[in-house]
């Protein structure tokens, strides 16, 4: 299957910083990404969707201006927590896929500790 | 609009004997269905997929997984569970229309495997 990665693994940082997490896809173009927020115990929800070169589409009840997508390259996909505090503590997963191929190959996600 | 249900939150079987994972969903569309693996701390891997061709799939480590229409479910099962099997496992639906190959995550089982 087709791999993707995420960096970093994990990540701890103080409250009121950003954090940035990069989601590559190793050996295909990602023409669509995902981002995931998955809490303790809990499944995954979805928060954003993003096509290359256009601006990310935010579910419900997620803070575009907090975290932030960028999708710039077939390859990269990024996700900026800005002003992150303890409740983003989270574990944080990609997902791309290509082309009209609904099956989406995840990276192994980041886990983020906000102190 | 899509949705996924799993009826059990915890499933605990002894080693050797027989796994069932049920879920139930709901679709406008004519869905994609996927179980997915997720061990501690780590991504998702795929099991296996149904995309409207044979109803009985079969995926990875013995895994198969049957779609019945009428029934709405897509329930996975292993003859014979091993103690790796133990991990987190969500059943996942597709709608392939206006969801724009938009995931829906179930609430996840988590399998508990007795030696």
């Amino acid at each position: 299957g087709a791999v993707v990665s995420q960096h970093p693994s994990w990540v701890i940082c103080k409250s009121g910083t950003s954090v940035k997490i990069e989601c590559r896809s190793l050996d295909f173009q990602a023409t669509t990404m995902f981002w995931y927020r998955q809490f303790p115990k809990q499944s995954l929800m979805l928060m954003a969707t993003s096509n290359e070169g256009s601006k990310a589409t935010y579910e419900q009840g997620v803070e575009k201006d907090k975290f932030l997508i960028n999708h710039a390259s077939l390859t990269l996909s990024t996700l900026t927590v800005t002003s992150a505090h303890p409740e983003d503590s989270s574990f944080y997963i990609c997902s791309g896929t290509s082309g009209g191929n609904d099956e989406q190959f995840f990276g192994p996600g980041t886990r983020l500790t906000v102190l | 609009a899509q949705s996924v249900t799993q009826l059990d939150s915890h499933v605990s079987v002894s080693e050797g004997t027989p796994v069932l994972l049920r879920c139930n969903y709901s679709s406008s569309y004519s869905p994609s269905l996927f179980w997915y693996v997720q061990h501690p701390n780590k991504g998702l891997q795929l099991l296996l997929k149904y995309t409207s061709a044979a109803t009985l799939v079969k995926g990875i480590n013995g895994f198969e997984a049957e779609f019945k229409k009428s029934e709405t479910s897509f329930h996975l099962t292993k003859p014979s569970a091993h103690m790796s099997d133990a991990a987190e496992y969500f059943c996942v639906v597709s709608d392939r229309g206006a969801a724009g190959n938009k995931l829906t995550f179930g609430g996840g089982t988590r399998v508990l495997v007795k030696p």
